[in-house]
């Protein structure tokens, strides 16, 4: 079956410090991947894709994603994590998978 | 502004009432969809239009209805049968299905009274 695995529902991450969220994809064919995040009470919010091209996808709000075709990851990453960062964090592949989301909490 | 508005924002329904979820987008998108969000948990697609006057079953189909009669207009109809519609209903829309991002309305907050 296809599917979208991120395996921590929690990171904790302080402020300045680099955060990491963890996405694993498992589908037939060429994956698109996308990031979004949600905000309290909020719908979602587009972040970054990958369709084609370069490996290394740079988004809004400074962050950016890694793919990994050996690996079959898309991890999100951000080099100086803000408190305003916190919130729910999806990834997604095109064929309407979703990961079941990751809590980021960043802590002055 | 182009967007994608839901209505209302939160909605009460009695017991063996059916009620409908309101979504318009002035995107020009094909594609719109209907996701169900429970406290905690991720997104979950109820049904997905590709286009004007055609729809498919997501996941979690049972219970629910839709119509696409209009590009813009993708309105979810939560019926009695759905035994347990106490949900954050969520709209979106892109250009296509697969490689498009898509855009998400506000979301409305169904409660049952």
């Amino acid at each position: 079956a296809q599917s979208v695995a991120q395996p921590e529902d929690q990171v904790n991450v302080a402020e300045g410090n680099p955060l990491t969220v963890k996405c694993t994809y498992s589908v037939s064919g060429n994956p698109y991947l996308f990031w979004y995040v949600q905000y309290p009470n909020r719908g979602l919010q587009f972040l970054l894709k990958y369709i084609t091209g370069d490996n290394l996808v740079k988004g809004s709000y400074g962050f950016e994603a890694e793919f990994n075709k050996s690996q079959t990851s898309f991890h999100l990453k951000k080099p100086s994590a803000l408190v305003s960062d916190s919130a729910l964090y999806f990834c997604v592949e095109g064929k309407l998978i979703f990961g079941q989301g990751t809590e980021l909490s960043v802590k002055p | 502004d182009g967007g994608i508005t839901q209505s209302p924002k939160y909605l009460f329904r009695k017991e063996g009432q059916n009620v409908t979820l309101s979504c318009e987008q002035n995107l020009n998108h094909d594609a719109m969809y209907w996701y169900r969000q429970d406290p905690g948990q991720g997104l979950r697609l109820i049904y997905y239009s590709q286009i004007v006057n055609d729809f498919q079953k997501g996941d979690i189909a049972e219970g629910y209805s839709v119509s696409r009669e209009k590009k813009e207009s993708f309105p979810l109809t939560v019926t009695s049968a759905q035994k347990n519609p106490t949900a954050f209903y969520l709209c979106a829309s892109s250009m296509t299905v697969s490689n498009q991002p898509q855009h998400f309305g506000d979301g409305t907050r169904l409660s049952i009274l």
